[in-house]
């Protein structure tokens, strides 16, 4: 089974330390997600990528975050610096642009002490 | 604005009775609509979709949902509801990209 593979599964820092989250999509897809959920907002898109072209990235802080795809078989989401309130669990998603489903990965959870 | 509205936070049934998971949007044109399931510390999991046709869609776990075009609705539906079913859910129109719903949290009491 193909599955979307997330790194780390789970991030302890602090406040003001950079944070990267990796994610490997399954092979052959050409859309990927970065979401983000929290009890208080729910799940948030926070960035796109379509063949590695990034398409949306309107509901990421632009100050602290960035989504890049370096390959097809890569895509990382920096926070930096970090702070408290990023906690949250962090999913990455792929998929085809054709079907329009998502196959999510296990998640990052991230805790900024 | 484009939008999706899941009115309960949570629903409550006893196992063997039927369920309902409610869903509304507001958009354009006519999105793909979704339907995943997220159990205590997992990722999504696509249930179903619609598509275009049928107005009701059979998905993964016995789960189907009805499409009701001039409502707007996409709601989810079971006929026998089982313990296992408790879980998050999710409603999600596809504009480009997936938008998700606040989720309703399905609790199926023994």
């Amino acid at each position: 089974d193909a599955r979307v593979t997330q790194t780390p599964r789970h991030k302890v820092t602090e406040m003001g330390q950079e944070v990267t989250m990796r994610c490997q999509p399954i092979l052959g897809h050409n859309t990927v997600f970065w979401y983000r959920q929290t009890m208080m907002q729910g799940l948030e898109l926070l960035a796109y990528f379509r063949n590695r072209a990034p398409l949306d990235d309107s509901g990421m802080p632009k100050d602290r975050f960035s989504a890049e795809m370096p390959d097809a078989t890569l895509a990382t989401l920096k926070i930096q610096p970090s702070e408290p309130r990023d906690s949250a669990v962090y999913f990455c998603a792929s998929g085809l642009a054709t079907s329009g489903r998502c196959y999510f990965g296990p998640g990052t959870r991230l805790t900024v002490l | 604005a484009q939008s999706v509205a899941q009115p309960e936070d949570q629903v409550n049934v006893a196992e063997g009775n039927p369920l309902t998971v409610k869903c509304t949007y507001s958009v354009s044109g006519n999105p793909y609509l979704f339907w995943y399931v997220q159990y205590p510390n997992r990722g999504l999991q696509f249930l179903l979709k619609y598509i275009t046709g049928d107005n009701l869609v059979k998905g993964s776990y016995g789960f189907e949902a009805e499409f009701n075009k001039s409502q707007t609705s996409f709601h989810l539906k079971k006929p026998s509801a089982l313990v296992s079913d408790s879980a998050l859910y999710f409603c999600a129109p596809l504009w480009g990209k997936l938008i998700f719903g606040q989720g309703t949290e399905l609790s199926v009491k023994p």
